[in-house]
């Protein structure tokens, strides 16, 4: 099962980008890259998603390198409100995910 | 719009006893799929569904069960309940293949005594 490596935790100031990084090294050909985010007593909530190319939405940028061994979430401008412990997974037999520590993002004012 | 709907909220149960807990979905969703999540832990796959019918285990599947007699409810039953079945468990459901977000309910926390 591909799996992924994320940092335990990370610290950004508020209004500032922060780039969070994730390693996938033995993702498969089909293995679509999600991001999810989990705030304190609420279930996780979708942030982003991609396959190959660079992704952007309303909440943050995927990038994705080119052998797709790794990805890093981008947070344009950091707010408060982003502190979560952010998870990067992967598709698991074919549709489920599974999901690993994830990253604690903690939000300086 | 409910989304993905989880009862009940919270749960108390002795060792021994069994319980279901309920997860609904509304938007005509084929694949299912019921984690756990520990204190300062990410969530864990216990069982999932890729259509009403269909049901397969995840990574911890002991000491739980699963059905899928419709697509639009993914109950999760408890045989019998032990201490170290205390956790948040989260439904999620998804339209399916790997480029459809996942969609959670809010969680039932469950403490066994």
């Amino acid at each position: 099962d591909a799996k992924t490596t994320q940092p335990n935790s990370m610290e950004s100031n508020e209004e500032e980008p922060v780039h969070l990084p994730c390693n996938h090294s033995t993702i498969s050909g089909t293995d679509y890259i999600h991001w999810y985010r989990q705030l304190p007593s609420q279930g996780p909530e979708y942030v982003i998603h991609g396959l190959t190319s660079n992704v952007n939405n309303r909440m943050a940028s995927l990038a994705i390198a080119e052998d797709r061994k790794s990805s890093t979430l981008i947070l344009h401008r950091a707010t408060l409100r982003d502190a979560a412990v952010y998870y990067c997974i992967l598709t698991y037999a074919g549709n489920m995910l599974t999901f690993g520590g994830g990253t604690r993002l903690m939000v300086k004012p | 719009n409910a989304g993905v709907t989880q009862t009940p909220k919270f749960q108390v149960l002795k060792t021994g006893q069994s319980m279901t807990l309920q997860c609904a979905q509304d938007m005509n969703h084929e694949y299912m799929s019921w984690y756990r999540q520990d204190p300062g832990m990410g969530l864990r796959l216990i069982h999932y569904s890729v259509g009403a019918g269909i049901t397969d285990q995840g990574e911890v599947p002991n000491g739980y069960n699963v059905s899928r007699s419709t697509t639009e409810d993914f109950p999760l039953r408890l045989l019998s309940a032990a201490p170290s079945q205390t956790s948040v468990y989260f439904c999620a459901s998804t339209a399916g293949t790997g480029n459809s977000p996942l969609h959670f309910g809010n969680g039932t926390r469950l403490t066994v005594t």
